[in-house]
């Protein structure tokens, strides 16, 4: 069972808009930075988000990044068959004094 | 190129010991944090743990789940990385993979290695 919460699935066809969620507590996400990695099949994952809601370069701005409070969310716009992929939230967790990952959403393209 | 590439991986008996290696190229690895990250069979990610920096005094963080058995390390002057892993059990059979953390991102993970498979059976 992880720290972070988030649904195992998500899907969406071509051009729309998805958004996967990322639940943790104030020992993590409520005061700590969110990440966001890509995962995509059979490859190392990819940092897609840091510092909760910032891009680095190279990757599209389709990809952004929110937190409230104890939670976090990663949108995809104009979704495109290449993003089918597991998606990872990971925060810092000051309880545990280490990284903590949720345990990964996987989006499908329909 | 900025690179990583892990090695060491492979099959040992529960209880039995592994090192892996992770050699970085095309960066100075003693500018950076690094991390190792597992992914069992199947299953997510999983954090392992993390070295600063020799002026962070190379003071490491491991998971629960690892502490006491596993001990990261690393050789600037070769530009690698280390993770001997002694008490091995069936539960860490993984990809292992070793991961840079960049300052600019604010710690977040911006490359990683292809992964090394370790199998602990019987």
């Amino acid at each position: 069972q992880s720290v972070l919460t988030q649904p195992p699935s998500a899907s969406g066809t071509p051009g729309q808009r998805v958004t996967i969620s990322c639940s943790g507590s104030n020992s993590n996400i409520g005061n700590k930075y969110v990440y966001w990695y890509q995962q995509l099949p059979g490859t190392a994952p990819k940092l897609l988000i840091y510092r909760s809601n910032q891009r680095p370069s190279g990757v599209p701005d389709r990809f952004s990044g929110s937190k409230s409070g104890t939670s976090a969310s990663l949108t995809i716009s104009g979704l495109r068959s290449e993003d089918e992929a597991d998606y990872y939230c990971a925060a810092w967790d000051d309880s545990l004094s280490g990284r903590v990952f949720g345990g990964g959403t996987k989006l499908t393209v329909l | 190129e900025v690179q990583l590439v892990e090695s060491g991986g492979g099959l040992v008996q529960p209880g039995g010991s592994l090192r892996l290696s992770c050699a970085a190229s095309g960066f100075i690895l003693n500018d950076h944090y690094m991390d190792w990250v597992r992914q069992a069979p199947g299953k997510g990610l999983e954090w392992v743990g993390r070295i600063r920096t020799k002026f962070n005094t190379y003071t490491t963080d491991y998971a629960a789940s690892v502490k006491g058995r596993f001990t990261i390390s690393r050789d600037d002057s070769k530009n690698s990385l280390f993770l001997q892993m002694d008490s091995l059990k069936i539960e860490d059979t993984a990809i292992y993979y070793c991961a840079r953390e960049q300052e600019d991102y604010y710690y977040g993970m911006d490359v990683w290695g292809q992964g090394t498979t370790v199998t602990v059976s019987s």
